[in-house]
């Protein structure tokens, strides 16, 4: 049974430009989450989303960010017009059901680097 | 709002000695609680969870942790390092409510060497 997958691993933006993060959650989960990690930093909350429908964006910055979860296909973060500052580990998970004490399952992250 | 602190961002034991990395938390609540382990350039590992279910919960690669009320405590503990442990430790909590119920929120993170 795969992981939970997030691709691309690395990638590298000048300033300006967009990135696009995707995450394909474990088989069966449709629960998604994204953190992430600044360095020398732990994970911050960004996003939750179920599918086609965003929960709780509290901790995701009001501009240049925005995330989706699709009927078919991965979730994806997207981040326009980049800055140095965006440079960070952006990680996914994900859990079948919602709620507490629900385990979940985290991507090995990509890591975003803002030259 | 719920929140956890890690006391000490960096812990070095010698293999084979006793591992205790400290979490502290605060919530009004009973919270739920986990311990996951990051090794470099990789995502998050579950180690193991609190749900309330018993005070004393034991986790994978011989690691357990004992919740204690009175303490707002939720300490990690190995009796024995060994080398393959060497990696960053976080504790988290759950949020509550509808939305947020599935929200973890981490502590600062705990880098564990261990020395030869």
């Amino acid at each position: 049974n795969a992981g939970v997958m997030q691709n691309p691993r690395h990638l590298v933006r000048r300033r300006g430009q967009e990135a696009r993060l995707r995450c394909s959650p474990m088989k069966g989960h449709s629960h998604v989450y994204w953190y992430r990690q600044l360095p020398e930093e732990g994970l911050k909350f960004m996003v939750y989303l179920q599918k086609e429908n965003i929960i709780d964006e509290s901790g995701m910055p009001k501009e240049r960010f925005s995330a989706e979860f699709p009927k078919e296909g991965p979730s994806i973060l997207r981040i326009q017009q980049v800055v140095r500052g965006d440079s960070a580990a952006y990680f996914c998970a994900s859990s079948l059901i919602a709620g507490g004490p629900e385990t979940q399952y985290f991507g090995p992250g990509t890591r975003l680097l803002v030259l | 709002a719920q929140s956890v602190t890690q006391l000490g961002s960096h812990v070095s034991v010698s293999e084979g000695a006793l591992v205790l990395l400290r979490c502290n938390y605060s919530s009004s609540v009973p919270p739920y609680l986990f311990w996951y382990v990051q090794y470099p350039n990789q995502g998050l590992q579950l180690l193991l969870k609190y749900t309330s279910a018993a005070t004393l919960v034991k986790g994978i690669n011989g690691f357990e942790a004992e919740f204690k009320k009175s303490e707002t405590s939720f300490h990690l503990t190995k009796p024995s390092a060994h080398m393959s442990d060497a990696a960053e430790y976080f504790c988290a909590v759950s949020g509550l409510g509808e939305t947020s119920g599935s929200r973890l929120t981490f502590g600062e993170g705990t880098q564990l060497t261990v020395n030869p």
